[in-house]
C-alpha cells in the first residue's frame, strides 16, 4: 500500500512569488489535512479537505488556500510569499475506514523563501 | 479550543533504560483521541500510540505505553528498553472524535519533546 506522497520535497522561492504544493493521500482515504511546521510555532493546522470540501480551517491569512480533487489528491497554494512562510509543510491522510483515526503523514515539503 | 502542553523541550536517556515524556491537555470535549507521534531526523511523522478517551485501560504498543489520567488531563508516554532508533522529536496530539463532535480529523499538537538516546 503506497504511503502519502508530497511533491516537491524541497522548494526555494523569492518573496512575492506564489507556490503550489501537492499531496497524494493513501488510496481510499478521503481526508487530507495540511500543517505548517516551524521551529518557533511548532505544528500548526492549516486546513482539512474531505471529499473535495474544506471542513476546517486554521488561523492563517487568506494567502494560504487549498483544494481537493475528485481522486482525493490535494494542493495547497501560498500567494505573495513572505520570509515567514519558510517552513516544513506536512500533509496528512485519514479516514480510510470507519472509525480509523490514524493520520498518515507524508515526508513534507521544505519551503524556503528568500 | 483545545491546547496541548509538553513541558519538557528536551530529554535524554541511556540505551536500554526507561524514559517518560509528559503531556497535558485542556479540552471541554468528552469524546476525543490522544496520540503520540514520533518525528525522526528524516522528518517522517509516525504514529507511536493512540488512546481513546472513553477507554480507561492504558494503551500499549510493544515498548511504548501511556499513562492516561482523564480527570487530570494528563497523557504521558513511557518508553521501555530505549533504543538508539528512538532518538526523535515526540509530539503529543489531540483530536476530537470525528463522529461525535469533531466531524474532521484535525490534530492539535504540543510543541514537542526532543528525545536523545545515548549509547
Amino acid at each position: 500500500k503506497a504511503g502519502v506522497t508530497q511533491t516537491p520535497r524541497y522548494l526555494i522561492k523569492t518573496r512575492g512569488q506564489q507556490v503550489t504544493l501537492s499531496c497524494s493521500p493513501i488510496s481510499g482515504h478521503r481526508s487530507v489535512s495540511w500543517y505548517q511546521q516551524t521551529p518557533g510555532q511548532g505544528l500548526q493546522f492549516l486546513f482539512e479537505y474531505f471529499s473535495e470540501t474544506q471542513r476546517n480551517k486554521g488561523n492563517f491569512p487568506g494567502r494560504f488556500s487549498g483544494r481537493q480533487f475528485s481522486n482525493s489528491r490535494s494542493e495547497m497554494n501560498v500567494s505573495t510569499l513572505e520570509l515567514g512562510d519558510s517552513a516544513l509543510y506536512l500533509c496528512a491522510s485519514s479516514g480510510g475506514q470507519s472509525g480509523n483515526t490514524e493520520a498518515f503523514f507524508g515526508q513534507g515539503t521544505r519551503l524556503t523563501v528568500v | 479550543a483545545q491546547t496541548v502542553t509538553q513541558s519538557q523541550p528536551e530529554m535524554s536517556v541511556q540505551e536500554a533504560e526507561t524514559v517518560t515524556l509528559s503531556c497535558t491537555y485542556d479540552t471541554s470535549e468528552s469524546n476525543y483521541y490522544l496520540f503520540w507521534y514520533k518525528q525522526p531526523p528524516s522528518r517522517q511523522m509516525i504514529l507511536v500510540i493512540r488512546q481513546e478517551a472513553y477507554k480507561q485501560q492504558n494503551a500499549t504498543e510493544n515498548r511504548f505505553s501511556v499513562n492516561f489520567q482523564k480527570a487530570a488531563k494528563s497523557f504521558s508516554l513511557k518508553i521501555s528498553d530505549s533504543q538508539l532508533g528512538d532518538t526523535a522529536m515526540y509530539f503529543c496530539a489531540f483530536m476530537k472524535h470525528p463522529l461525535y463532535g469533531g466531524s474532521n480529523y484535525k490534530l492539535t499538537f504540543g510543541k514537542g519533546t526532543l528525545l536523545t538516546v545515548n549509547p
